[in-house]
């Protein structure tokens, strides 16, 4: 079966430091990845999706980028993290139509400090 | 473009009261629509989904919706919530096309608070 792992659950870091968090996923072959960002009351927002290694497409402009170094893999990155990149952080992975469903990991709770 | 609103911020309820919670998208491609619920610091789970057929789907812990086109709705109920059913609940549309690849435009989330 498919499994998505996501880590690390929470991170506090500060204002100016760089960021990277990973997700993957298990039984499954060349996914469709996405990165989603929940802030408190904005909901849940795209940020990154990619349908193979090294492609990737942004939603929004941002100070965040997203890297897929292997077929399973995806990378949230910054270099500068800012007060507000604070959220919840989601990867998910889809299958497509017409038995289309998305996936979600635990999820990462980011605080910006 | 496609658009997900959800009516209700918050929607409070008595133990074993039935429920709906209501959503209506706006898409102008082929319609794939889902809800997921989404317990404190935890990712989302589905809930059920609307892909094709029958406009009745029903899904886990007793949940159901209907998919109505012409209203562009996908109500979710539960005819008798328990103390569990406390989340937040998200209703999607899942786009495909138009350089979209499965992107997930979801409502801005409904808390369900179960009281005894």
């Amino acid at each position: 079966s498919q499994t998505i792992h996501q880590w690390p659950a929470t991170l506090v870091q500060p204002v100016g430091s760089p960021l990277s968090l990973e997700c993957t996923v298990e039984g499954t072959s060349n996914p469709n990845l996405y990165w989603y960002r929940q802030a408190a009351g904005r909901g849940l927002q795209l940020l990154f999706y990619s349908v193979g290694i090294g492609q990737i497409s942004s939603e929004v402009p941002q100070n965040l980028s997203a890297s897929r170094p292997q077929d399973r893999q995806f990378i949230l990155s910054s270099k500068k993290l800012l007060l507000s990149d604070s959220g919840f952080y989601l990867c998910a992975w889809a299958t497509g139509p017409p038995n289309t469903e998305a996936f979600f990991g635990q999820g990462t709770r980011l605080t910006v400090v | 473009a496609q658009s997900v609103t959800q009516l209700d911020s918050q929607v409070p309820v008595f133990e074993e009261a039935p429920v709906e919670l209501r959503c209506n998208y706006s898409s102008s491609v082929s319609v794939y629509l889902f809800w997921y619920v989404q317990y404190p610091n935890q990712g989302l789970q589905l809930l059920l989904k609307y892909l094709s057929g029958s406009t009745l789907v029903k899904g886990i812990n007793g949940f159901e919706a209907e998919f109505n086109k012409s209203q562009t709705s996908f109500h979710l109920r539960k005819p008798s919530v328990h103390i569990s059913d406390t989340a937040e609940y998200f209703c999607a549309v899942s786009v495909w096309g138009g350089g979209s690849q499965g992107n997930l435009i979801f409502g801005k989330g409904t808390k369900l608070s179960v009281k005894p």
